[in-house]
């Protein structure tokens, strides 16, 4: 199907080396925000989040960071692999639902 | 697992047409989300329901409307189609208002307006 994200910035990394994904986020009265993938053809799928009270949350094979003095958000994927290549959006929310602000996506393109 | 399903994946419709979009959530879910996104777009939140009534309300054009049934499935009826309607269209659903429980995506539905 057509790709998701036909003018996104790329990343392209080597297999197997850590790639890291930024995003700066809107709002500063957010309190949670989540990392999707989006692979072509489908819908957004979580990878992991963090609420506003931490820094940083690891997940298998991923880390999290947040910045609240700049608002920005960064996600660390380690030992990049070919099934990482996706287009990768923070989300953020304000409030209680899930009515999440998600900021511009990413692709990452792994080469093997 | 039983995932949200979304039909119908592909839909071509002409300018000034109507369209019905349809969500059914994972079983036991009771809130339903619709986003849009555009070719190359962020997805934008368009409305949601929680227990068959309206929760909340984003940037949906008044064209668009719609509901949650009884069996918690949630349809987005779409008049008076627009070029600019062409996007894919993304429900996701969870349990209860919060965010206790996660937020499950669809595959969507790639509505096509020529």
């Amino acid at each position: 199907g057509e790709s998701v994200g036909l003018h996104l910035p790329t990343l392209s990394v080597q297999e197997g080396d850590n790639s890291i994904i930024n995003c700066a986020y809107s709002n500063s009265a957010s309190d949670y925000f989540i990392w999707y993938k989006q692979e072509s053809g489908k819908g957004p799928q979580f990878i992991i989040d963090i609420r506003s009270n931490m820094d940083k949350r690891q997940g298998q094979r991923v880390t999290v960071l947040l910045n609240k003095t700049v608002k920005h958000l960064s996600l660390q994927i380690a030992a990049t692999q070919p099934g990482d290549s996706a287009v990768y959006f923070c989300a953020e929310v304000m409030d209680s639902s899930y009515k999440l602000i998600f900021g511009s996506g990413t692709r990452l393109l792994v080469r093997p | 697992a039983a995932g949200v399903i979304q039909s119908p994946r592909h839909l071509i419709k002409e300018k000034r047409e109507t369209a019905t979009l349809k969500c059914y959530p994972i079983p036991r879910h009771d809130t339903v989300y619709w986003y849009q996104q555009g070719p190359g777009q962020d997805p934008q939140f368009l409305i949601s329901f929680y227990e068959k009534m309206q929760s909340d309300k984003g940037s949906i054009p008044d064209r668009f409307s719609a509901q949650q049934f009884s069996d918690y499935h949630s349809e987005l009826n779409m008049s008076s189609l627009e070029l600019g309607d062409s996007a894919l269209y993304f429900c996701a659903s969870t349990s209860g208002t919060g965010k206790e429980s996660p937020l499950h995506f669809g595959n969507g539905t790639r509505l096509t307006v020529t």
